[in-house]
């Protein structure tokens, strides 16, 4: 079965750093991969995703993420980060053979970005 | 108005009750689905239905049933709630037809605690 890791449980990082949270995949075929965000109180809002084409996907909030196929990997950047950035962020995978029908999530990193 | 709305946003309850959360949607989606979330562990996987004659289990299946009512109505059930079924409820959306890519449209959530 497909599973979805994300290495880092909770970041803290001051405005204006540079963010990379790490997303790692178990499967081995064809995917699509997305970065979903959910700020305090709220629902999950899609962040970016990549089904085919350019591996460096570009999001909202100049969020981008980039997918190596040979590392399983589809991690995500900013390269500075604001407090509204507070939130969590979570990896999600879904998988051809499943018709790509069946979203599995990462457990999720809280970032906490102080002003 | 949002296009996936759940009901109710907030419920206490003692163990033992019987708990309805509903959801509908105007999306025009085909398929939804039901994620609980717990601090730690990101969303997992509940029910999720294809059509309104298709129900599948997920991962966390026990202790919970569903009802497709309709193409827009997919309600969420426990018999019997008990403690550890204390989380946020998230129902969601999602298209397949076309060029989509089974990204997920979620409601806003139903906190549900159970004392």
């Amino acid at each position: 079965a497909q599973s979805v890791s994300q290495h880092n449980h909770h970041v803290i990082l001051s405005e204006a750093a540079s963010l990379e949270l790490g997303c790692n995949y178990s499967y081995g075929g064809t995917v699509n991969l997305f970065w979903y965000v959910q700020y305090p109180g709220q629902h999950l809002q899609l962040l970016l995703k990549y089904f085919s084409g350019d591996p460096l996907v570009k999001g909202i909030k100049g969020f981008e993420a980039e997918f190596i196929k040979s590392k399983f990997s589809f991690n995500l950047r900013k390269p500075s980060v604001q407090w509204s950035d507070t939130a969590e962020y979570f990896c999600a995978v879904n998988a051809r053979n499943t018709g790509f029908q069946k979203l599995v999530f990462g457990t999720g990193t809280r970032l906490l970005v102080s002003p | 108005d949002a296009d996936v709305t759940q009901t109710p946003r907030n419920r206490i309850t003692k163990t033992g009750k019987r708990i309805m959360l509903e959801c509908s949607q105007t999306k025009g989606h085909d398929r939804m689905y039901w994620y609980r979330q717990d601090p730690g562990l990101g969303l997992r996987l509940i029910y999720y239905s294809f059509d309104v004659k298709d129900i599948n289990k997920g991962e966390i299946s026990d202790g919970y049933s569903v009802s497709r009512q309709a193409q827009a109505k997919f309600s969420l059930s426990l018999e019997s709630a008990i403690p550890n079924q204390t989380a946020l409820y998230f129902c969601a959306t999602s298209d397949l037809r076309g060029e989509s890519t089974g990204e997920l449209f979620f409601g806003e959530g139903s906190r549900l605690t159970v004392l």
